[in-house]
């Protein structure tokens, strides 16, 4: 699978949109990119994965860039709860085992 | 909530002592995964099992074993434990097989070894 780089850390106000970028510069043609995040020792919970074309459900919006080398993960109204640690990880499609591999992740802290 | 439950929550023993932990698949999933979170080693994958058998070993030391039953519960057994098996332990579920499956996750068992 291959390898994301995302900021260790990042900040945005309340009500505002967060833009959680990450980097997957070695994606290969049949991997998705998936976000998850981990709210204070909570269990890890889904959030949006995506192939190519950028995808939106309740929770936040994914912009996979056209050479699919990076993307963005967009919460639109920032709220306290989205305070946690956003993984980005890239899972192969026809990968042998379908175990997730998690990196470092984003520390969102959401300010009042 | 994901649907995934794990007992008990919270687990506090002794060094060299065995202990189990359980977890239920959200209703319909076939697939269990179990992960362990400790401070300076991130979230790491440990085992999957799928519809009783075992599928996939990740960094699983010999003292841990699980085991997925005929009604898809699995447990992790960890035995011979040491300080360093202090973790936050994560059961998650998802489908099947397909890598682009969601896998839902638990909300942990936080074992404590004194």
């Amino acid at each position: 699978d291959a390898k994301t780089t995302q900021p260790p850390s990042m900040d945005c106000a309340e009500g505002r949109a967060a833009n959680l970028p990450c980097n997957h510069s070695t994606i290969s043609g049949n991997e998705y990119v998936y976000w998850y995040r981990q709210i204070h020792s909570q269990g890890p919970q889904y959030i949006i994965h995506g192939l190519k074309n950028n995808e939106t459900n309740e929770m936040a919006s994914l912009i996979i860039t056209e050479d699919r080398k990076s993307s963005t993960l967009i919460l639109p109204h920032a709220t306290l709860r989205d305070t946690a640690v956003y993984y980005c990880i890239v899972r192969a499609l026809y990968s042998s085992a379908s175990k997730i591999i998690f990196g470092s992740g984003t520390r969102l802290s959401i300010r009042p | 909530d994901s649907g995934v439950t794990q007992t008990p929550k919270h687990l506090i023993t002794a060094t060299g002592q065995r202990v189990t932990l359980r977890c239920s698949p959200r209703s319909g999933d076939l697939s269990v995964y179990w992960y362990q979170q400790s401070l300076d080693q991130g979230l790491q994958f440990l085992i999957q099992y799928y519809n009783g058998e075992e599928r996939a070993k990740g960094n699983i030391l010999e003292r841990f074993s699980a085991q997925q039953f005929p009604d898809l519960h699995s447990e992790l057994n960890l035995s011979s434990l040491e300080l360093g098996d202090s973790a936050l332990y994560f059961c998650a579920s998802s489908t099947g097989l397909a890598v682009q499956e969601t896998q839902y996750f638990g909300p942990g068992t936080r074992l404590l070894v004194l």
